[in-house]
């Protein structure tokens, strides 16, 4: 069964350090998503991206964040100056088309110390 | 506030037992909606759907249940067994990009 497949699985980073987290969507999809997970709360929505472009962001992905698909396969998502409550799980999630429920990977757990 | 919530944080069942998962939305125009499981350590995985033209959806073991009268939705597992044991969420699709937006998950323990 095809895969969201996302690198690192874990990432531990100082404050105020740029991350890069990376994900590799299902070939043939054409939306994607990144939420995340602060422990023990519910998923959060941070941006939607479409036809090469962010086509849905929260309140949440400010300034600091930044999505890019640089070639073909991959989805990356950029914090540029990380702060302590930046730690969470960060889920990347691809659908192969809009109005149903897509797939998503297993998560980066990004810890900022 | 909040759009879609879960009564029970969480449920702890015995093996063999049905589950039943309780979920409350509160966008009347909400259409669609999907459970997720998430086990320790892996993102969100699809469970089944519903589509706001439907009252009841059925996959393996597990029935969706939509009523669009008091904005309710639950998930019932049947015979419930351990590999169960995981958060459960439930979500809306919401938007012309298809935002998700998640329950706060109920916890469901199955005790063998």
């Amino acid at each position: 069964e095809p895969e969201v497949t996302q690198t690192p699985s874990h990432q531990v980073t100082q404050m105020g350090q740029e991350v890069i987290l990376r994900c590799v969507p299902i070939s043939n999809h054409l939306y994607f998503y990144w939420y995340r997970q602060i422990l023990g709360q519910k998923v959060e929505f941070l941006v939607s991206f479409y036809n090469n472009e962010i086509s849905e962001k929260s309140e949440i992905f400010d300034d600091q964040f930044s999505v890019e698909r640089p070639d073909g396969s991959n989805f990356t998502l950029k914090i540029r100056s990380t702060k302590l409550e930046d730690s969470a799980m960060y889920f990347c999630a691809s659908g192969e088309t809009g109005g149903y429920g897509y797939t998503f990977g297993s998560g980066t757990r990004l810890t900022v110390v | 506030g909040e759009s879609v919530g879960l009564h029970l944080p969480t449920l702890s069942v015995q093996e063999g037992d049905n589950s039943i998962i309780n979920c409350a939305y509160s966008n009347s125009a909400s259409d669609y909606f999907i459970w997720y499981k998430q086990e320790s350590g892996k993102g969100p995985q699809f469970i089944i759907d519903i589509r706001s033209n439907m009252d009841k959806r059925q996959g393996q073991r597990v029935t969706v249940l939509l009523n669009k009268t008091v904005k309710h939705l639950s998930l019932q597992i049947a015979a419930t067994q351990p590999g169960d044991s995981a958060v459960y969420f439930c979500a809306e699709l919401l938007g012309s990009n298809y935002k998700l937006t998640f329950g706060k998950g109920t916890l469901l323990t199955v005790n063998p």
